[in-house]
C-alpha cells in the first residue's frame, strides 16, 4: 500500500497525559499537512511541512502541540498535558509540489478520545 | 478570511435521484475548488477539482462548475446510486505563499435508499 498511513488508529487517553501520532506519506510526496476534524465539522487546518521545513501553523495549533518531519518523510504530532477539547479525529495529509496539479492525499487519521 | 459554506445535511434521496449540494465560497485570492468524499471508515478521497473560472470537475458522475461570479461550486449527479452514500466535503485552496492548505466546510452526509 502507497497511499498516507498513520499510527495509531485509535488513541484513549487519560487527560493530562501526553500523546503522539506518526504520518508517513507517500513516498515521493514533499508537502505534509496535519488537519484536526470534530464531530460534525470539516478538516481544520493545524500545520504544514515543505521537506523539514515547518513553515506554517494554525492559530488552533495551541503550545502544547508540537509537530516535526526530521528527515522530511515521517511525522509526528505530540500533545502534551491533553485536555477532553483535544478528542477528534487528527488527519494526516501529503501532496507533491509539483505544477498545478495539487491533490492532497489523506490517511485514515488517528481518532483520540481523551477521557 | 477564507471559508466554504455548504448545504446542510443530512440528504436522503432515493436511488436513481438527482443530486444537488450546494457550495458557496469567500476567499481573497483566486483559489481551486474541490469536493473530497468520505466513505464509511475510509479516509477522505478527492472526487473532482476546478483549478479557474468556468472550469468544469468530473467524475463518477458527479460533476460541479467553478462559478466565479456567484462564488459557488454546486456539486451534481444526475442518477444516483446506494454506493454514493457517504459524507461530501467542499474545500478551497487559497495558493497562499506555495501553502496548499485547505479550507472545508461542514460536510453534507449522502445516504441513499434502494
Amino acid at each position: 500500500d502507497t497511499g498516507v498511513s498513520q499510527d495509531p488508529r485509535h488513541k484513549i487517553t487519560k487527560r493530562g497525559q501526553n500523546v503522539t501520532f506518526r504520518c508517513d506519506p507517500i513516498s515521493e510526496h514533499n508537502r505534509l499537512y496535519w488537519y484536526r476534524q470534530t464531530l460534525g465539522q470539516g478538516p481544520e487546518f493545524l500545520t504544514y511541512f515543505q521537506n523539514e521545513a515547518q513553515l506554517e501553523k494554525s492559530r488552533l495549533l495551541s503550545d502544547r502541540f508540537s509537530a516535526e518531519r526530521p528527515k522530511g518523510s515521517f511525522s509526528t504530532l505530540e500533545i502534551q498535558r491533553t485536555e477532553q477539547g483535544d478528542s477528534a479525529m487528527y488527519l494526516c495529509a501529503s501532496s507533491l509540489s509539483l505544477g498545478a496539479d495539487l491533490e492532497a492525499f489523506f490517511g485514515q487519521g488517528t481518532r483520540l478520545t481523551v477521557v | 478570511g477564507d471559508s466554504v459554506t455548504q448545504m446542510e445535511g443530512p440528504v436522503t434521496l432515493s436511488e436513481e435521484a438527482f443530486l444537488t449540494i450546494n457550495c458557496t465560497y469567500t476567499a481573497t485570492g483566486y483559489p481551486s475548488l474541490f469536493w473530497y468524499v468520505q466513505y464509511p471508515g475510509e479516509g477522505l478521497q478527492l472526487l473532482l477539482k476546478a483549478t479557474k473560472a468556468d472550469d468544469k470537475g468530473s467524475n463518477k458522475g458527479f460533476e460541479a462548475t467553478y462559478r466565479k461570479e456567484t462564488t459557488s461550486f454546486h456539486l451534481e449527479k444526475g442518477s444516483v446510486q446506494v454506493s454514493d452514500s457517504a459524507v461530501y466535503f467542499c474545500a478551497l485552496s487559497d495558493h497562499n505563499f506555495g501553502n496548499e492548505k485547505l479550507t472545508f466546510g461542514t460536510g453534507t452526509r449522502l445516504t441513499i435508499i434502494p
